[in-house]
């Protein structure tokens, strides 16, 4: 079973520029996650998926980060304008289903975001 | 509010002795736990979780943790530290009842010295 793929890995740019991560969950799996992860802390969530639509979005900073999932499938992650602060590893999770229930994530390598 | 904490940034143990890394949980009703691991530059990784039923969970790698009601624990374990053990752990929890996303605590780095 193929695992989270995440693209691109590393990505360095320049405050104010903006950028986009992309994230293929695993197949079959509802519930989509992006986490962020500043270096000495555990991961936050940013946003949740199940299927297409945003079931929570409430630690997003919506002034410059936007997400969205087409189809239900893959997801991306866009940062406009980017802030120093932002430098982090941001994680995208899969799961069939509620984590509430007890089922576990499956998380992607990262992409390892640093903001100049 | 469902939370985890892990008291412990930076654990050492020497290779072949026994590890301890813990983790304390606050979260109402019926608790369920979960440790992840980190390798350097890699996604977590799911190591086992705690839904109910026995208080001693057995997960990946040799893993295992125990749940302590009274205590409000579920410290992670493993008899006999291997140097590939080396890894950033994060317990984690439900962030709400009922709760899709988790709440990680902010990780415990283990070294194990050869």
């Amino acid at each position: 079973e193929a695992g989270v793929a995440q693209s691109p890995r590393y990505k360095i740019i320049e405050k104010r520029q903006s950028v986009a991560f992309w994230c293929n969950p695993i197949s079959g799996h509802a519930t989509l996650y992006w986490y962020q992860q500043i270096l000495g802390q555990g991961p936050k969530l940013l946003i949740q998926f199940q299927n297409n639509g945003v079931v929570d979005d409430s630690q997003l900073p919506k002034d410059r980060f936007s997400a969205e999932r087409l189809k239900g499938v893959d997801s991306t992650l866009k940062i406009q304008p980017a802030k120093l602060e932002d430098s982090a590893v941001y994680l995208c999770a899969s799961s069939l289903g509620r984590t509430g229930g007890g089922g576990e994530q499956f998380f992607g390598p990262g992409t390892r975001l640093t903001v100049l | 509010a469902q939370s985890v904490a892990q008291p412990e940034d930076q654990v050492n143990v020497a290779e072949g002795n026994p590890l301890t890394v813990k983790c304390t949980y606050s979260v109402s009703g019926n608790p369920y736990l979960f440790w992840y691991v980190q390798y350097p530059n890699r996604g977590l990784q799911f190591l086992l979780k705690y839904i109910t039923g026995d208080n001693l969970v057995k997960g990946s790698y040799g893993f295992e943790a125990e749940f302590n009601k009274s205590q409000t624990s579920f410290h992670l374990k493993k008899p006999s530290a291997l140097v590939s053990d080396s890894a950033l752990y994060f317990c984690a929890s439900p962030a709400g009842t009922g709760a899709n996303n988790l709440f990680f605590g902010t990780g415990t780095r283990l070294t194990v010295i050869p």
